[in-house]
């Protein structure tokens, strides 16, 4: 198995909703990402866990709370978001963690994303 | 700031000829970059990657090149083919697993 899966494939959500966004590797890998992508923009990095803990968190609004359940899983959960936080939500795993590697162990897979739209 | 930067963002190339990609960074720092090639509502997907100890990288139709002193690579995709037709990221990170992805440029291979 060498992708990464995200479900669901979309989401449409009110502002006073609770959702959770999934995403899953078997290729254990040691590092997982949230990325989020606007329109016509770069993904921006919103999460990293490394070996199942959280290693980064680029200032991101807490209704957006991650959580990695095992080295295999993570989750995105929402809560009260905004119409503005809709956007395409990229997972993403790569084999090495940190600081510790570098180059090609740090190569990202990708998953499909969930577009995620906040009425 | 933005330390990844393409600052073209589309380019449309006829189908055969060579399309060349330009990246250009700030960071003096980085030290391995990728390029990732997405398609419309899927995620990217991994494309090639250079290390700072290389100046160029192939594998088939696609070369990465790197200049150092300039801080700029590209990516020469020949020959250039309908189906490589997408939005191209270059991606570069210091030693460790943040990457800083660029803007974009959209290929479009005319057929």
């Amino acid at each position: 198995d060498t992708e990464v899966t995200q479900t669901p494939k979309h989401l449409v959500m009110g502002m006073t909703n609770k959702k959770s966004l999934k995403c899953e590797q078997h290729m254990g890998h040691r590092a997982m990402y949230w990325y989020k992508q606007k329109a016509k923009k770069p993904p921006e990095l919103m999460f990293v866990y490394s070996y199942e803990k959280l290693s980064i968190n680029e200032s991101v609004p807490s209704r957006f709370s991650p959580e990695c359940p095992n080295s295999s899983l993570l989750n995105l959960h929402l809560h009260a978001l905004q119409p503005e936080d809709s956007a395409l939500y990229l997972c993403a795993s790569s084999p090495g963690a940190g600081l510790e590697t570098s180059g090609s162990y740090n190569e990202q897979f990708f998953g499909p994303g969930t577009r995620l739209t906040v009425l | 700031d933005q330390q990844v930067k393409q600052n073209s963002p589309s380019l449309s190339v006829q189908e055969g000829r060579i399309s060349i990609l330009n990246c250009d960074y700030t960071n003096s720092m980085f030290d391995y970059f990728l390029w990732y090639k997405k398609y419309p509502a899927e995620g990217p997907t991994f494309l090639i990657s250079i290390s700072s100890i290389k100046d160029k990288n192939e594998d088939g139709r696609f070369t990465v090149f790197l200049n150092k002193s300039a801080k700029h690579l590209s990516l020469h995709i020949v020959p250039s083919q309908p189906g490589d037709s997408a939005v191209y990221f270059c991606a570069a990170s210091a030693f460790g697993n943040q990457f800083y992805f660029g803007t974009g440029t959209s290929l479009t291979v005319i057929p």
